[in-house]
């Protein structure tokens, strides 16, 4: 068990719908990453926020949003979601901000549009 | 050309074999390398952290880093089927804010 949590496990949606994924990072852990993980494109990143603030972007897409609560916990927004948005997402946590720092993944969500 | 490359198996071994696990990549500013072990339809966790070049080991695990060649290996001694799961090379650099994932190769370790 790394520590990260993210809920809810399993999410089924439809194509144009709305979700929010949720994290919780390591206890003392600032820094909060967001990945996606297709069976075509592999673990790519999406987006990082420490302690509040939006520190890089990745391969996001516009219709993707993420925010980092002042308790430090985050949440993924994915809108007008398309088939192609099928994948698991993984968020993972670190102590400080730097990309060499030990991130820890949790156990993902894996979200299915139908 | 993807920054990291990595053959995506499968890799079948039996088990008590010594396996090699092989990672390229294409900038040569990279200086933090990483292995993780995903099992299936879990998150990734990880194995090794290798600063450099050189070897680092930790149990039957053996972390190499060729930074002349761009190439990074892991190596499993006396593999066992609960080694079975897909490895994750990762690799970073000081400037950068995340982590490059290779595709990741799936081990199958038979009994």
């Amino acid at each position: 068990d790394s520590g990260v949590t993210q809920t809810p496990k399993h999410l089924i949606t439809a194509t144009g719908q709305r979700v929010t994924l949720r994290c919780s990072p390591r206890s003392g852990d600032l820094s909060v990453y967001w990945y996606q993980q297709s069976l075509d494109q592999g673990l790519q990143f999406l987006i990082h926020y420490y302690n509040g603030e939006e520190r890089a972007k990745g391969n996001i897409l516009e219709r993707f949003s993420a925010q980092q609560f002042p308790d430090l916990h985050s949440e993924l927004n994915l809108s007008s979601l398309e088939l192609g948005d099928s994948a698991l997402y993984f968020c993972a946590s670190s102590v400080a901000s730097s990309g060499a720092d030990t991130q820890y993944f949790g156990p993902g969500t894996r979200l299915t549009v139908l | 050309q993807k920054e990291v490359e990595q053959d995506p198996g499968p890799l079948s071994v039996p088990e008590g074999a010594i396996v090699s696990l092989n990672c390229t990549y294409s900038n040569s500013a990279f200086q933090y390398f990483m292995w993780y072990r995903q099992y299936s339809r879990k998150g990734p966790e990880l194995l090794m952290y290798t600063y450099s070049s050189g070897n680092k080991e930790d149990g039957r695990f053996t972390a190499q880093v060729d930074k002349s060649s761009k190439y990074i290996s892991l190596f499993i001694r006396d593999s066992q089927p609960s080694d079975s799961a897909t490895y994750l090379c990762a690799i970073t650099d000081t400037g950068r804010r995340a982590l490059t994932f290779g595709s990741g190769t799936r081990l199958q370790v038979q009994p």
